[in-house]
């Protein structure tokens, strides 16, 4: 089990610019989600795949934020012409997608984003 | 909507204190509690989870916490810190999505600092 990776782990910015972030589920976990953490505050939800599909976003979620799992294992997170209000640790969590709520998500490192 | 709530921001302890976090959550129907801890320059970690039977449930690292369905409390303790137990604490409760999978709500988190 080598746990949940995410590539890079750290990304500065300048405002404007597009970013990618990759996240690397356990592998046989069918569910991938991605989460953001700002200072001082629990992770918040984003967007759910189950497999390849995107199934869940949030309305934080905005359109410059997309998110593709294009053969259910690895995922992408893309921001658009980033704000500094992006700025924030991005987490991605995977799991085995045991029916209802009876799961336990497994995260990752996180990408720090900074938007200068 | 579910919510979680800390209401401990910050809590220092020296070495052999006993330790009790609260953690609050909001709503009425079958409700998975989890507690994860971070590190320092760590990621997200499950200590402990909580889904159904006895809500006197046990994790990792000597820590434990009890379910009270009647008080929407599920608190985290532990008998005696160690200084490594310095770290952050979030409560977290599972809701489930439309999709039948389900996300997690965290709290904003507990910063535990302990004196050596």
């Amino acid at each position: 089990d080598t746990g949940v990776s995410q590539d890079p782990r750290h990304k500065i910015t300048k405002r404007g610019q597009n970013v990618t972030f990759r996240c690397d589920p356990i592998s046989e976990h069918n569910r991938l989600y991605w989460y953001r953490q700002t200072l001082g505050q629990g992770p918040e939800f984003l967007t759910y795949f189950q497999n390849e599909a995107q199934l869940e976003k949030s309305r934080l979620l905005s359109d410059r934020f997309s998110a593709e799992r294009p053969k259910g294992s690895f995922s992408t997170l893309e921001i658009q012409r980033t704000e500094q209000g992006d700025s924030a640790m991005y987490l991605c969590a995977s799991s085995t997608g045991t029916s209802g709520t009876q799961e336990t998500q497994y995260f990752g490192p996180g990408t720090r984003l900074l938007v200068l | 909507a579910q919510s979680v709530s800390q209401h401990n921001h910050h809590v220092i302890l020296s070495e052999a204190a006993s330790l009790e976090l609260g953690c609050n959550y909001s709503y009425g129907g079958t409700v998975n509690l989890f507690w994860y801890v971070q590190y320092p320059g760590q990621h997200l970690q499950l200590l402990l989870k909580y889904f159904s039977g006895d809500p006197l449930v046990k994790g990792i690292k000597g820590f434990e916490a009890e379910f009270i369905k009647s008080k929407f409390s599920f608190n985290l303790r532990k008998p005696s810190v160690q200084w490594s137990d310095t770290a952050e604490y979030f409560c977290a409760v599972n809701a489930l999505l439309y999709s039948s999978a389900s996300k997690i709500i965290f709290g904003s988190g507990t910063r535990l600092s302990i004196r050596p």
